[in-house]
């Protein structure tokens, strides 16, 4: 049962314009939601979170909206740049007790190519 | 460096052997978290662990796997036994006060069982 989903295993985007990766989740529980980048053979890098309690949150470049009623997010990445080619990954935590929160379900990525 | 640090970085054992890998969490935090990712997959947990006790186990296969995090000394993720299909790359991330934190991520050890 896949809880985190991203539906797109690829995107490729010119320089300077936006850059929109999606994720779906289906477990209700879930309040957390992060994002990470990852380049081959290193260690995913945290770029953004997101609790439940906000629709939205800024740094920077990148923007992580939230819709809870479609179970749904999507990071933003504006202006897209060469060396944000990479696998991004979200993420989702909560659930009931702390113990919940130290689980994080990640998604399969999305390959984002950003092309000069 | 103050990053999570894992080694080792790459690891190859026959199949029957054991596998240890390591890691060092971050300055300051006391949470240890351990995922695999097998190829053209995302990652998956494994296991959640604080100091001398293990607080979330159930993305740990039942049998040959086992994690630690002593009082003293890296967290410990050892497999016993391998076989082929534990070929994959082991993550560790670390956060700082409690399970709800960011978790930050080592690079990870990619083991390959011959």
């Amino acid at each position: 049962d896949q809880q985190v989903k991203q539906n797109s295993p690829s995107l490729s985007v010119q320089e300077g314009r936006i850059s929109i990766l999606n994720c779906d989740y289906t477990n209700s529980m879930f309040d957390y939601f992060l994002w990470y980048k990852k380049y081959p053979a290193e260690g995913p890098t945290f770029l953004i979170s997101i609790s439940s309690i906000k629709d939205k949150n800024e740094d920077g470049r990148f923007t992580v909206f939230l819709n809870k009623s479609a179970k749904h997010l999507s990071l933003h990445i504006v202006p897209s740049q060469p060396g944000d080619s990479a696998v991004y990954f979200c993420a989702a935590t909560g659930g009931t007790g702390g113990t919940s929160y130290g689980k994080l379900t990640f998604g399969q990525g999305t390959i984002l190519t950003v092309h000069p | 460096n103050a990053g999570v640090m894992q080694n080792p970085r790459h690891l190859v054992r026959r199949r029957g052997q054991e596998a240890r890998l390591r890691c060092s969490p971050m300055k300051g935090h006391s949470h240890v978290y351990w995922y695999r990712q097998l190829p053209e997959e995302g990652l998956k947990f494994m296991v959640y662990l604080q100091k001398e006790n293990i607080i979330d186990e159930s993305g740990m296969p039942k049998e040959r796997f086992s994690a630690e995090f002593p009082k003293e000394g890296p967290s410990i993720l050892r497999i016993q036994q391998v076989v082929r299909g534990d070929s994959a790359a082991y993550f560790c991330a670390s956060s700082p006060r409690q399970a709800g934190d960011t978790q930050y991520f080592g690079p990870g050890t990619r083991l390959t069982v011959l």
